[in-house]
């Protein structure tokens, strides 16, 4: 079954203490790998898309990776305006749910000035 | 373009009524998803269309939940009757592409009492 976890599932932070968001998935091969950032109130905003192990994309202050297993958030320098609940999903190359984005829980991140 | 439109934002109704929640997709984007999110398990797809064609219904709940898509600009989620666990935030979203990002509404936040 295609399945995917983050964690932390919440993660609190001073500004500008860099850290790390952790997604680990198994998937009946992997399509892509894609990153949302939520507000609260609002629909998942898209991030990234990573579609190979290696692979590795930059936006401001974050940048994800991905290995065979899992994939990681990276923010360096955290800023209060990048508290908000990060979004993990994979996307199968086989199975039932081909081609369907299977999301995690998220993790709710808080940047405190 | 304005993004994915959904209305109502906040829909608060009683056990046993009809619900139809809409959506107009981002124009040009032959892909629309509806999803159900809730704190125990997280965004789940609902149903998604192809070119005004229903293609994946398997994570629709039950027989009380509908979709359809008479034209590309236009959808609609009914629950008939609902229940107090259909209470979630139910999401609309669209991309251009199968495997492309995809682009969500601001959801609409259903209380069934």
């Amino acid at each position: 079954e295609d399945q995917v976890t983050q964690s932390p599932e919440a993660l609190r932070l001073q500004e500008g203490e860099s850290s790390s968001l952790n997604c680990s998935y198994t998937v009946s091969g992997l399509r892509g790998l894609f990153w949302y950032r939520q507000d609260p109130g609002k629909g998942p905003e898209f991030l990234f898309t990573l579609y190979s192990a290696g692979e590795e994309k930059e936006k401001e202050r974050l940048k994800a990776t991905l290995t065979k297993k899992e994939s990681f958030l990276h923010i360096t320098a955290p800023k209060p305006e990048d508290s908000a609940t990060y979004l993990c999903a994979v996307q199968a190359r086989y199975g039932g749910s081909q081609g369907n984005l299977i999301f995690g829980k998220g993790t709710k991140l808080s940047v405190k000035p | 373009d304005a993004g994915v439109i959904q209305s109502p934002r906040h829909e608060v109704t009683e056990m046993g009524q009809e619900v139809t929640l809409r959506c107009k997709p981002i124009s040009g984007h032959d892909y629309l998803f509806w999803y159900r999110q809730t704190m125990m398990r997280g965004l789940e797809l609902l149903i998604y269309f192809n070119n005004n064609v229903p293609i994946d219904d398997s994570g629709m709940p039950e027989d009380r939940f509908s979709a359809k898509m008479p034209n590309a600009s236009f959808s609609t989620l009914k629950i008939q009757p609902s229940e107090p666990r259909d209470s979630a935030v139910y999401f609309c979203a669209s991309s251009n592409l199968r495997g492309n990002e995809q682009f969500f509404g601001p959801g609409t936040r259903l209380t069934v009492l």
